[in-house]
């Protein structure tokens, strides 16, 4: 079975820039999530779909972030304009209430270094 | 609002000892899972082991085990006989409720564990 997919691995940008990650989650997952990780912090929540709808954004700074689930499949997280403060790995998850536990599966992530 | 701490920031231990890392939450909800993960400098997040509050036993997974302990709201995760490759921060997490579409998780900050040889 596929993994979760993420692209880019790496990204570099100028402050004010725009960046786009793209997430491709285990095929048969309904929930979808995008976390934020800083250097030496846990994974903060973004985001969390359920098909192609948000179930949770409250964490997500909608100046500047934006995220869609087209036909409740593969996401994109878009930051425009990027700050200095958004370096970060950007992980994205999946899960399947009918797996397991309920855990999530996670991608191997995104790492934003803005300049 | 439920909140998980890790007060260890690292950890140097001896190959083949057992370790144990720390792990207490907070939440006022009945039903809730802990998990622990593992990062390796590689930077994915690998699922270690999980406890659900209702579970009687505490859960095993080879040489990962969970100390759960109800009552103090701790959940710390035990490592027999380290390996090398066991190098890599460990995260604790929690998910409450259980109904459909709140898999979520809130994870702490994390431990360094660094084993030597």
């Amino acid at each position: 079975e596929a993994g979760v997919a993420q692209s880019p691995r790496y990204k570099i940008i100028e402050k004010r820039q725009s960046v786009a990650f793209w997430c491709n989650p285990i095929s048969g997952h309904a929930t979808l999530y995008w976390y934020q990780q800083i250097l030496g912090q846990g994974p903060k929540l973004l985001i969390q779909f359920q098909n192609n709808g948000v179930v949770d954004d409250s964490q997500l700074p909608k100046d500047r972030f934006s995220a869609e689930r087209l036909k409740g499949v593969d996401s994109t997280l878009k930051i425009q304009p990027a700050k200095l403060e958004d370096s970060a790995v950007y992980l994205c998850a999946s899960s399947s209430e009918s797996e397991g536990t309920g855990e999530l599966f996670f991608g191997e992530g995104s790492r934003l270094t803005v300049l | 609002a439920q909140k998980i701490t890790q007060t260890q920031p690292g950890m140097f231990v001896q190959e083949k000892e057992a370790v144990t890392l720390d792990c207490t939450y907070d939440t006022s909800d009945q039903s809730y899972g802990l998990f622990w993960y593992k990062q390796p400098s590689s930077g994915e997040m690998i699922f270690l082991i999980y406890q659900g509050s209702y579970d009687e036993q505490n859960a095993t997974e080879g040489r990962y085990s969970l100390n759960f302990q109800k009552a103090r709201k701790s959940a710390n995760l035990v490592i027999s006989a380290s390996q090398l490759g066991d190098s890599a921060m460990y995260f604790c997490a929690m998910r409450v409720g259980f109904y459909f579409g709140n898999e979520k998780l809130t994870f702490g900050t994390g431990t360094r564990l660094t084993i030597i040889p």
